[in-house]
C-alpha cells in the first residue's frame, strides 16, 4: 500500500520569499508524480507534474524529483499572497487506469 | 480550463437512506474516478471507471457503493443503504485517454445523521 507523506503541514512566509514543500512516497514503482493545489471550498487543481527524475520549472514553480530518494519536491519562488493555498502532492503508478495516491497536504499562507 | 462540475455542493441524508452523488466530467474524457475524504485525512481513492466498467476499485469501496455513466450523461456515485462513516467530501475526476492528469470538482460534501 503507497504511503504519501507531506512536510510540513503548515508553512507562513512572507511575500517574495523561496517556498519549498516536501513529498515521500515509499512505492518505487511510482511513475507519475504531481502537485495540486486547493483553494478553499474549490476543486484542485493540477500545478505542474513530472516523470523522470531531475527538475522542471514552469514560471515561478519548479518540481524536482528523485527516486532514488523517495522524494519530491515542489518550490515557489517569489511567493505571492495569491499563492496561499493547499498545496496536494499526488503519486501513481505508470498505468493511465491508475489510481493516485495522496498526500494529507501543506496549508501555505502568503503574507502580504 | 477544463471544468469537472459536481452536483449538489451539499447533502444532508439519514443513516440507512438512499443517496446519489452527481458528477458532470469534462466533455472529452473518457476515465472517470471517485475519491473520498473524511475531515482532517488525506483524499483516497473510491474507484475508477471507464467504456461502462469499473476498472480499479480500493477497499473504501463498499458492497453499498455503485457507479455508472448511463447514456454519456452524469457519471454518479450511490450510496445504498448510508451509514455514518459514510460522511465525508467526495470529489470526482475525469481524464483524458492518453493523458495523465486527472481533472477534479469541488466536491461533494456529504453528512449521514
Amino acid at each position: 500500500q503507497q504511503k504519501v507523506q507531506q512536510s510540513p503541514e503548515s508553512l507562513i512566509v512572507p511575500e517574495g520569499a523561496m517556498t519549498s514543500l516536501n513529498c515521500t512516497f515509499s512505492d518505487s514503482a511510482s511513475q507519475y508524480f504531481a502537485w495540486y493545489r486547493q483553494h478553499s471550498g474549490k476543486a484542485p487543481k493540477a500545478l505542474m507534474s513530472i516523470f523522470s527524475n531531475g527538475e522542471k520549472e514552469e514560471g515561478r514553480f519548479t518540481i524536482h524529483l528523485n527516486k532514488a530518494s523517495l522524494h519530491f519536491s515542489l518550490h515557489i519562488r517569489d511567493s505571492q499572497p495569491s499563492d496561499s493555498a493547499l498545496y496536494l502532492c499526488a503519486v501513481r503508478r505508470g498505468s493511465a487506469l491508475g489510481r493516485l495516491h495522496f498526500g494529507a497536504g501543506t496549508q501555505l499562507i502568503v503574507i502580504p | 480550463g477544463p471544468k469537472v462540475l459536481q452536483i449538489p455542493s451539499h447533502q444532508i441524508i439519514d443513516m440507512g437512506q438512499m443517496v446519489t452523488l452527481n458528477c458532470d466530467p469534462v466533455s472529452n474524457h473518457l476515465y472517470f474516478y471517485w475519491y473520498k475524504q473524511i475531515l482532517g485525512q488525506q483524499m483516497e481513492f473510491l474507484v475508477n471507471f471507464y467504456n461502462g466498467k469499473v476498472m480499479e476499485k480500493s477497499k473504501l469501496f463498499k458492497d453499498q457503493f455503485s457507479v455508472e455513466r448511463p447514456d454519456g450523461s452524469y457519471f454518479t456515485l450511490k450510496i445504498q443503504p448510508t451509514a455514518l462513516e459514510d460522511s465525508a467530501v467526495y470529489f470526482c475526476a475525469s481524464s483524458l485517454l492518453d493523458s495523465y492528469e486527472q481533472y477534479f470538482g469541488p466536491g461533494t460534501r456529504l453528512t449521514v445523521l
